[in-house]
């Protein structure tokens, strides 16, 4: 069964750092592109970041450029958001996504984890 | 940066009727375009793909139209089980992938 499982979220202060992690299960992750996808308490869906199944190429919405990394080790079948100067704006529930390839590219998303919530606040 | 609006922001349909939620981009993005669900509490799910392919075990009485701007996700006969916020995201020119502000389909 592929399943995708969010770990790591918790309460931090403006200007700190959280790492999230998202083990996967089910699919060959080294072949997938993966997304980070957040939706503040009672909003909508924001995309956050991507990056390629080698890991090569990443992109980032511009809110969080400079302050969040995505990265992935397809060697423990797992993907990655380094977040750092944390502001409060960021409060959400981050869900990674499993993306489909439209021809080279990412495309949309076809599996989705639980998410995780991130709380900024003193 | 390509926008993505969607119509009405709330819908209220009876049991078994047909519900239409529209979702328009802010310049062509050809049929990249995916429409998800998320019911309350859940994670999104995905819907449609390429704007009109039902994703795998998708129930026939989704369906997705358009191209360029404008596309439609209608639900045949509504049932209580498709109560949800159902959004539109476009995967043309990113980044960034863009998703619509939803649509809050209750039951009448």
């Amino acid at each position: 069964e592929v399943q995708l499982v969010e770990s790591g979220g918790g309460l931090v202060q403006p200007g700190g750092s959280l790492r999230l992690s998202c083990a996967v299960y089910g699919f060959t992750f080294r072949t997938y592109w993966m997304s980070w996808v957040r939706q503040a308490p009672g909003k909508g869906l924001e995309w956050v970041a991507n990056i390629k199944a080698d890991g090569t190429e990443e992109y980032y919405v511009d809110s969080v450029k400079g302050r969040f990394t995505v990265s992935r080790d397809n060697a423990k079948n797992s993907l990655y958001l380094q977040m750092n100067s944390l502001r409060a704006e960021d409060t959400a529930v981050y869900y990674c996504a499993r993306d489909v390839l439209v021809g080279f590219w990412s495309g949309y998303s076809d599996t989705w984890g639980q998410g995780t919530l991130v709380t900024v606040s003193s | 940066e390509i926008v993505m609006t969607q119509s009405p922001a709330t819908l209220s349909v009876s049991p078994g009727q047909r519900a239409t939620l529209s979702c328009r981009a802010s310049r062509s993005i050809s049929s990249n375009l995916a429409w998800y669900q998320q019911k309350p509490g859940q994670a999104p799910r995905l819907l449609i793909y390429a704007a009109s392919s039902r994703a795998t075990g998708i129930p026939a009485r989704f369906s997705g139209s358009g191209s360029g701007t404008d596309f439609n996700l209608t639900i045949s006969s509504l049932q209580s089980d498709d109560l949800a916020v159902y959004y539109c995201q476009h995967y043309h020119n990113w980044p960034p992938f863009t998703f619509g502000p939803g649509t809050n389909v209750d039951i009448k």
